[in-house]
This record gives C-alpha cells, sequence and structure tokens, in this order.
C-alpha cells in the first residue's frame, strides 16, 4: 500500500542551527503534502500544506520564515526549521494523500529536540 | 468551521472489556468523519472513517462507529479489548472526503488496557 517515509525518526540540534525533516512518498505521487507538529499529550496542529510545484499554504501563526517547506517533486517534501530554538521541540508528521484516494497516509513522525 | 471533542483524556479498560471512546464533532456542513491510532513515537493509522454513507462503520482491528447526526457524535467501539489496542486514538473532521480537505484533530485519549 501507499507509505510515506520520513526522515530522521529523531534528531538534536543545538538553538540556534537549522533542522531539515523529509518525507518520501513511496510508490504513489504526493502533489500535496501536510505538515503538522504535535506537543507532548496533545494534539495534531496543522502548520502548512505544500503543494508540487508552488508555494506552500501556512496556518495563522505559524512562522513561513522560520518553517520552511519545499515540495520540489512528485514524490518529496520537506520541512526546515530555521534558527531552532528550544520551544520548537516537538513531533512533526507529515502526511499525502495518495493520487485518487481519500485517504490520508502518514509518515512515522520526527522527534525534534532543541538544546 | 468544523471542530471534534474528545472528553477525558484517558480511558482505562481490563483485556476482554467492551472499549468505548467518545468523539463529538461540529460542523458547519455535512462532516465527514475520522478514528486515528497512534502508537509511540509513530504516524497515525487510519482506524475507519465516515463519508456519508452507512452511519454504522466498521474499521480495522475489530473497531467500528456510529454516526449518529442528532448527538453530532461518532463514538469509538470495540466489543473486546486487547492489549494490543493500547495506543492514543484521535477523532478527526473534514469538510469533504477530498484527500486534500484539511483534517481537524480532537485531543486524543490514552487507551489503557490491564491484564
Amino acid at each position: 500500500g501507499a507509505v510515506v517515509s520520513q526522515h530522521p525518526s529523531w534528531v538534536i540540534c543545538k538553538s540556534g542551527t537549522s533542522v531539515k525533516i523529509e518525507c518520501r512518498s513511496l510508490d504513489f505521487q504526493a502533489t500535496t503534502m501536510f505538515w503538522y507538529r504535535q506537543f507532548p499529550k496533545q494534539s495534531l496542529m496543522l502548520m502548512a500544506t505544500s503543494n508540487e510545484g508552488s508555494k506552500a499554504t501556512y496556518e495563522q501563526g505559524v512562522e513561513k520564515d522560520k518553517f520552511l517547506i519545499n515540495h520540489a517533486s512528485l514524490t518529496l517534501s520537506t520541512l526546515t526549521v530555521t534558527s531552532a530554538h528550544p520551544e520548537d521541540s516537538s513531533f512533526y508528521i507529515c502526511s499525502a494523500p495518495a493520487s485518487g484516494g481519500t485517504t490520508l497516509h502518514f509518515g512515522n513522525g520526527t522527534r525534534l529536540t532543541v538544546t | 468551521a468544523q471542530s471534534v471533542t474528545q472528553l477525558g483524556s484517558h480511558v482505562s479498560v481490563s483485556e476482554g472489556a467492551l472499549v468505548l471512546l467518545r468523539c463529538n464533532y461540529s460542523s458547519s456542513v455535512p462532516p465527514y468523519l475520522f478514528w486515528y491510532v497512534q502508537y509511540p513515537n509513530k504516524g497515525l493509522q487510519l482506524l475507519l472513517k465516515y463519508t456519508s454513507a452507512a452511519t454504522l462503520v466498521k474499521g480495522i482491528n475489530g473497531f467500528e462507529a456510529e454516526f449518529k447526526k442528532s448527538e453530532t457524535s461518532f463514538h469509538l467501539t470495540k466489543p473486546s479489548a486487547h492489549m494490543s489496542d493500547a495506543a492514543e486514538y484521535f477523532c478527526a473532521v473534514s469538510g469533504s472526503t477530498g484527500a486534500n480537505s484539511k483534517l481537524t484533530f480532537g485531543k486524543g485519549i490514552t487507551l489503557s488496557v490491564r491484564p
């Protein structure tokens, strides 16, 4: 079945550095990718929607210059957390609908810890 | 606009007992409703979805949910809990079934299963 591969699964970085998270759609083309953020014991909050070949759409309150999203191909979307700070520590999850399908396929998430 | 309310944050049942996880929704348009399960440090897996067809929806792993418009509810049930059901469960709502539609998630419920 359709799979979204997300890497890395966890990352620790120092404050002020940037971190890139990749999500790849395997065996299907993802024209759209949703990026979520999840705090401990809380729900998923949609951060942005990326579309292949165009600019991402950010949800209200999400800093687009801090969370850079690139969707350069039909199988790859990336989220870069720039100048990370401890408050950016969170669990980031991507998801994509398979072409023609109505179901979202989720990556396994990335645990980001900023020290 | 859509929203989901999952009352309580934790449900504990004995193995073999009935599982009941509650979800109430609010939607300005006919809703499409989903239940997802999340295991620790993993992405989300779709359990089942309601898309305006049958009001009783059967999903994977023996789970089912019933859409009740009069009660604006979509509670998740399983007749007999198994230890492997211990996880986080999220109810979500969308305004359409299109795969590119945004999902609004509830805050989630942690299910514990006692031996």
